[in-house]
């Protein structure tokens, strides 16, 4: 089947500790993207690709890195340096940004503590 | 920057009731997409808009796009306790693409 995979759905850290959250799709999407979920608040973009090897900011990027080595894979790295961490945080990929519908990932809920 | 404003933040229903959520940009869209979050989920697309003045039916859902092109609204006629979760609109312009902080139903059966 095709899709988009998070894992793990949830994950707990302690603080001060770097964590990397996974995002594989088989959709043959170019574009993934990374937000943040917080009650009340919508979704934040962190960072987005649009195509391998490339990737730009979003509006809440910093304490968080990305890579996108493969079309298939964009790993969220959470830092040390996210001041507050702890959130829900959802994949999306989609033929082009804003273009075609977005597919969701599960999502993981990071606790750090 | 584009900012996407949704309201109303919370809406509680009786079941049968009818339900709104709109949708405002601070600029212009090229279109603009709806998705639904169940509770405990993730959101899933339920359409998208491109036309101005642009009006899609989905059963008891219907969606516009305003003829500025700057607001949307989903309303859902006689709401059904498999309506509940929160609704997002997401508005995109020169593929920027901004979520609402979208609208969350609950239903009274």
């Amino acid at each position: 089947d095709g899709g988009i995979t998070q894992s793990p759905k949830y994950l707990f850290r302690k603080e001060g500790q770097n964590v990397t959250l996974s995002c594989e799709q088989n959709l043959n999407h170019d574009a993934m993207y990374w937000y943040r979920q917080d009650p009340g608040q919508g979704l934040r973009l962190i960072y987005y690709s649009q195509i391998v090897n490339d990737f730009q900011k979003g509006d809440i990027a910093e304490g968080y890195s990305v890579s996108r080595e493969k079309k298939e894979s964009f790993p969220l790295t959470v830092t040390s340096a996210q001041k507050n961490p702890t959130a829900f945080y959802l994949c999306a990929s989609s033929t082009g940004r804003g273009r075609t519908e977005a597919f969701f990932g599960q999502g993981t809920r990071l606790t750090v503590v | 920057g584009q900012q996407v404003m949704q309201i109303p933040q919370y809406q509680h229903v009786q079941e049968g009731e009818d339900f709104t959520t709109y949708c405002n940009s601070s600029t212009t869209l090229s279109n603009i997409q709806w998705y639904k979050q169940r509770p405990g989920g993730h959101p899933v697309f339920l359409i998208q808009l491109v036309k101005s003045g642009e009006v899609k039916k989905q059963k008891r859902l219907t969606f516009q796009f305003g003829e500025a092109k700057k607001n949307s609204s989903l309303h859902i006629t006689a709401t059904q306790t498999t309506d509940v979760g929160t609704y997002f609109c997401a508005g995109i312009n020169n593929n920027d693409m901004r979520f609402g902080a979208g609208t969350r139903l609950t239903v009274k059966p």
